[in-house]
């Protein structure tokens, strides 16, 4: 079965600290990949999303996450962590075939302290 | 910035009752999108729309669900005679494949309306 793992439900980091929010895919083929950020009380925002060429992509607000195929893994970072970085984060995968649909991990709650 | 913008942003019904939840998708959009998020769950896809029809259903999306695009800028979820496990955050989504070169769309959500069914 297709599925995304995000396999931790919170994360905390220093204000000033990297950070990385982990999420790994279960799909076949070759799917496009997606992060996404909730804030409280408001919707799904787009992060970034990795279709094809460097593994590393570069998304809104500072944030990159890198692709590793042979690890299935899809981790978000970025270098400096801000307090208003504190949110719900959500890794989604768009299979590649025959579907627009997208499946996405539980989601994890990142908490960045000052 | 173009944004999905749902209404009511919270709706409480009673169990058995029918309630249509609505979105105005981004205006160059193409495809629209239904997703669910219970309590403490992960978002789940419900239905994908394009071109006045259906493209894609889940297992969830039931003959208890319909959709429809009653006009150039609504796309409305009906929810008919709701359950107690029908609560839920419901997020509408909309994109356009060929605005990212036809290889990929990327799904931008509105805030959601959360349900709630007593």
């Amino acid at each position: 079965a297709q599925s995304v793992a995000q396999p931790e439900d919170q994360v905390n980091v220093a204000e000033g600290n990297p950070l990385t929010v982990k999420c790994t895919y279960s799909v076949s083929g070759n799917p496009y990949l997606f992060w996404y950020v909730q804030y409280p009380n408001r919707g799904l925002q787009f992060l970034l999303k990795y279709i094809t060429g460097d593994n590393l992509v570069k998304g809104s607000y500072g944030f990159e996450a890198e692709f590793n195929k042979s690890q299935t893994s899809f981790h978000l970072k970025k270098p400096s962590a801000l307090v208003s970085d504190s949110a719900l984060y959500f890794c989604a995968v768009r299979p590649f075939s025959g579907t627009y649909k997208y499946i996405f991990g539980t989601g994890t709650r990142l908490k960045v302290l000052a | 910035e173009p944004e999905v913008t749902q209404t009511p942003s919270h709706q409480v019904t009673q169990m058995g009752q029918e309630v249509i939840l609505r979105c105005v998708p981004i205006s160059n959009h193409l495809y629209f999108y239904w997703y669910r998020q219970i309590l403490g769950q992960k978002v789940e896809f419900l239905v994908s729309f394009y071109n006045n029809e259906i493209s894609e259903k889940s297992e969830i999306f039931d003959d208890q669900f319909s959709v429809e695009r009653p006009d150039g800028s609504n796309f409305t979820l009906k929810i008919r005679s709701t359950k107690l496990e029908d609560s839920a955050m419901y997020f509408c989504a909309s994109s356009n494949p060929a605005l990212s070169g036809g290889r990929t769309d990327t799904q931008y959500f509105g805030p959601g309306t959360r349900l709630t069914v007593l």
